[in-house]
């Protein structure tokens, strides 16, 4: 268990839609990252915020945006989805920004997403 | 741009014998962080090795153990004695100094046969 928290595990929606995933970091963990995981494919990163502000863009498209909430947990809301944003989201946290140190990121167990 | 190859989809070892998984990568960055990761059925993401780019001494964990050459700008992961819950999707992952985002390679799904 790498202490990183996400909900919910299941998500099935139609296109269209609007969802929020949400995630909660480790323990004092102040950066939080979104990947995003299509089928049998690596990890693209989508963004990343850290206390609260945004430090990092990735592939993140404009139908996508997420916020960290004073608590530090995170919301990544996926809006007029289609059949692609299929996939499995995840939240991943670490102590602090890059650079200070080799900072792994921990990762929580995922949500899926299926759009039909 | 970074990138991260694994150049092997799938790899298969027999229980208790020793694996090597592929990496390479694309950086102009003298500064920079390797990782492997491994995902098993479940989906979890599991922290397996880091490598500091600036350290000559290859990085170990247990049966884990990486053999990294930077001039080549290849990070190799070596499982001894493999175990049937070593089977997963094995991920090599590349993060620059003062950047916040990590780049996958595509992964390497390994099989472990008794």
């Amino acid at each position: 268990d790498s202490g990183v928290t996400q909900t919910p595990k299941h998500l099935i929606t139609a296109t269209g839609q609007r969802v929020t995933l949400r995630c909660s970091p480790r323990s004092g963990d102040l950066s939080v990252y979104w990947y995003q995981q299509s089928l049998d494919q690596g990890l693209q990163f989508l963004i990343q915020y850290y206390n609260g502000e945004e430090r990092a863009k990735g592939n993140i498209l404009e139908r996508f945006s997420a916020q960290q909430f004073p608590d530090l947990h995170s919301e990544l809301n996926l809006s007029s989805l289609e059949l692609g944003d299929s996939a499995l989201y995840f939240c991943a946290s670490s102590p602090g920004l890059a650079g200070s140190s080799s900072y792994e990121q921990y990762f929580g167990p995922g949500t899926r997403l299926t759009v039909t | 741009a970074q990138t991260v190859t694994q150049s092997q989809p799938e790899m298969s070892v027999q229980e208790a014998e020793t694996v090597t998984l592929s990496c390479t990568y694309d950086t102009s960055e003298s500064d920079y962080y390797l990782f492997w990761y491994k995902q098993p059925p479940s989906r979890q993401m599991i922290l397996v090795i880091r490598q500091e780019a600036y350290k000559q001494q290859n990085a170990t964990e247990n049966r884990f153990s990486v053999n990294f050459q930077k001039a080549a700008k290849s990070f190799s992961l070596k499982i001894s004695d493999s175990q049937l819950g070593d089977a997963a999707m094995y991920f090599c992952a590349y993060r620059r100094e003062n950047n916040n985002d990590m780049r996958f390679g595509a992964g390497t799904r390994l099989t472990v046969k008794p």
